[in-house]
């Protein structure tokens, strides 16, 4: 069975780095398919940020690309996301996902992310 | 950026009743087309994958159709589980985008 489990802090400061990191369970990442990430501000609909294809190929939506950086760690069977200056806008719900032909099968649980002084 | 548009944003039903949720795409992405249900407080779900492929585990009364631009969400018969927020999204070419969302409330 796949799982996703997400960690990282749920405050971070305007103007400093967004940073989560997805482990993944019951699959090797370095074996396929594309890693990714979603968010979701509060009361709002959902938000593709960019995806990491297991050969490393990255994928970014066009309005963060700027500031995302999404990576992957073999060793640790884990992929991350990075956001750089953030501001009150990046709050949000922020989730990993398995993505299968653009189709997201797996997901993490989720982490509200908080941007606030 | 390919936009997509879900009608209506919201939907009343009863349980029995059977529901269309609709997706415009801005642009053809053939039969790439997903449509995901959320509850409150939790990740979203795959319900249909490629317009019209029921994804492993999920009742049989979902079904999805359309291709180009237009698709269509069915629930054939509504069961009180099934009051959520459902979404599509397209995955022809990055940036993938959802829709805004249809919420089914129950009546």
């Amino acid at each position: 069975q796949v799982q996703l489990q997400q960690s990282g802090p749920g405050l971070v400061k305007p103007s400093e780095t967004l940073s989560l990191t997805c482990t993944v369970s019951g699959y090797s990442i370095s074996s396929g398919y594309f890693w990714g990430w979603i968010r979701q501000p509060p009361g709002k609909g959902l938000e593709w940020i960019g995806s990491i294809h297991h050969s490393g190929t990255t994928y970014y939506s066009a309005s963060l690309k700027s500031r995302v950086t999404i990576s992957l760690d073999t060793s640790s069977n884990q992929f991350s996301l990075q956001l750089n200056s953030v501001t009150a806008a990046d709050t949000a719900v922020y989730y990993c996902a398995r993505s299968v032909s653009g189709s997201h099968d797996y997901w993490g649980q989720g982490t509200l992310v908080t941007v606030s002084t | 950026d390919i936009q997509m548009t879900q009608s209506p944003s919201s939907l009343s039903a009863s349980v029995g009743d059977r529901v269309t949720i609709t997706c415009r795409a801005s642009q053809s992405i053939s039969s790439r087309l997903n449509w995901y249900q959320q509850k409150p407080g939790k990740a979203p779900k795959v319900m249909i994958y490629e317009a019209s492929n029921l994804q492993s585990g999920v009742p049989s009364r979902f079904s999805g159709s359309g291709s180009g631009t237009d698709f269509t969400l069915t629930i054939s018969s509504l069961q009180p589980e099934d009051f959520a927020t459902y979404y599509c999204q397209q995955s022809s070419v990055t940036p993938y985008t959802f829709g805004q969302g249809t919420e089914l409330e129950i009546k």
